[in-house]
């Protein structure tokens, strides 16, 4: 079991669909942040969340953590086919030195 | 534009050789890190370091070492390549948000 369970695993839809990817745990983080990574490429830091309740946006992307800072949700508007990626959450626990811990991932696949 | 470079893009070896996967940044950041990334299982840390000749393991250790003589230079050194060390090993640096490599594949036949 991981200590951030991301969901769904895999999520294929329409350009211009509406998409949320999930990240949850039962441990509370300081921050978290998100990634997206393209094949063959090394995962690109999209997002840093510190604050419990925090909303950020960023273009079509809506970034949420949540109250308890336990988990947090990603939202895309009209998605894109160049949004097509891997989408990896990653939470900093103080208990770990602040070190990343990356959740499984979420595979999103935007159909022209 | 801020990078962090990994050596080769894609490696095979033979089962049993010593490899080096080498890392360079250029931020000047103190935190390095090493995973390796397999279907499933996500991004799992093998070892860490917070500062020239420093280092700690991380989730997966065993069967790797590493090596930081430079504070831009951070190595990964597996000692006797297996089969089940066939990956994707990607290069990290920063703190609070990380820098990726591009990553290294390697095959171990």
């Amino acid at each position: 079991t991981q200590l951030l369970e991301q969901s769904p695993q895999f999520l294929s839809i329409q350009e211009g669909e509406n998409l949320t990817v999930y990240c949850n745990s039962s441990s509370v983080f300081s921050s978290l942040q998100w990634y997206r990574q393209e094949p063959g490429e090394g995962p690109v830091l999209l997002v840093t969340v510190v604050t419990g309740g925090e909303v950020k946006k960023l273009k079509r992307l809506t970034f949420q953590f949540g109250d308890a800072r336990k988990d947090s949700s990603l939202h895309i508007t009209a998605a894109q086919p160049g949004d097509t990626g891997l989408y990896l959450c990653a939470g900093s626990l103080k208990a770990a030195g602040n070190k990343l811990t990356f959740g499984g991932g979420t595979r999103v696949l935007v159909k022209p | 534009d801020v990078k962090v470079t990994q050596s080769s893009r894609y490696l095979v070896k033979r089962t049993g050789e010593k490899v080096f996967l080498e890392c360079v940044q250029d931020m000047d950041h103190e935190n390095m890190f090493w995973y390796r990334q397999d279907p499933g299982l996500g991004l799992r840390l093998i070892y860490f370091s917070y500062d020239v000749k420093m280092k700690e393991k991380g989730d997966i250790p065993e069967g790797y070492s590493v090596s930081r003589e430079k504070k831009e230079r951070f190595s990964l050194i597996l000692e006797s390549a297996s089969t089940n060390q066939t990956s994707m090993y990607l290069c990290a640096s920063g703190s609070y948000g990380y820098t990726f490599g591009s990553g290294t594949r390697l095959t171990v036949v």
